[in-house]
């Protein structure tokens, strides 16, 4: 059964950066076949999709998002990972990861999400 | 770029169908993927590649995709498919993942 899961700190100081990893268990990141997301929602909310990566580092953003967002890949430890800097107040979110195929057939699995609060 | 159209809410009577539409410029040409979260928990895939469904999503979910619009219908709607859906697309001239507003589904 894959699964995902987000760490990262719950608290960032605005104009810092934010950073999150995803663990993924019961798949190979360096496999292939699949590509690797973050997604988040704003409180009450829906959902706004950030960025994706490939085992091999390529890597896709949202242009609205694209001058703060790296997000990485680490296939030793089977995770990647978020950065976001400059927060402020509206990078307030739920945070998830997630699984795909080619990215236009859907995430089939998603990390529980976590909650990341800007706030000095 | 690319945007995806859903009505804020639509309400349905316990048994009846509900259909959730999902609008964008030539959609028809993308798949569409559909999603239903419920508070507090995380989005499940329930349609992909605009009519499949994946193990273990009810058969009540159904859905289509042509011209400008995606629709999710659920046949005989229960009481447990009030949630929010979301649908999703892939925009290839970007490669760029594209989600729809949301549509919160109310059974009364």
């Amino acid at each position: 059964q894959v699964q995902l899961q987000e760490s990262g700190p719950g608290l960032v100081k605005p104009s810092q950066t934010l950073s999150l990893t995803c663990t993924v268990s019961g798949a190979s990141i360096s496999s292939g076949g699949y590509y690797w997301s973050w997604i988040r929602q704003h409180p009450g909310k829906g959902l706004e999709w950030i960025g994706y990566i490939y085992y091999s580092g390529s890597t896709h953003y949202n242009p609205s998002l694209r001058s703060r967002v790296t997000i990485s890949v680490d296939t030793s430890k089977n995770q990647f990972s978020l950065k976001l800097s400059s927060v402020t107040a509206a990078d307030t979110a739920v945070y998830y990861c997630a699984r795909s195929g080619v990215p236009g057939w859907g995430f089939d699995y998603w990390g529980q999400g976590t909650l990341v609060i800007v706030s000095s | 770029s690319y945007e995806l159209t859903q009505p804020p809410s639509v309400s349905v009577s316990p048994g009846q169908t509900a259909s959730i539409t999902c609008s964008g410029d030539k959609l028809g040409d993308k798949y569409a993927c559909w999603y239903q979260q419920k508070p507090g928990q995380s989005p499940v895939l329930v349609i992909y590649q605009d009519t499949k469904r994946p193990s273990g999503i009810p058969e009540r979910f159904s859905g289509s995709n042509s011209g400008n619009t995606a629709t999710l219908t659920v046949s005989g709607t229960q009481a447990m498919d009030e949630a929010d859906y979301y649908c999703q697309a892939w925009d290839s001239s970007t490669a760029h993942v594209v989600f729809g507003g949301g549509t919160r589904l109310t059974v009364l």
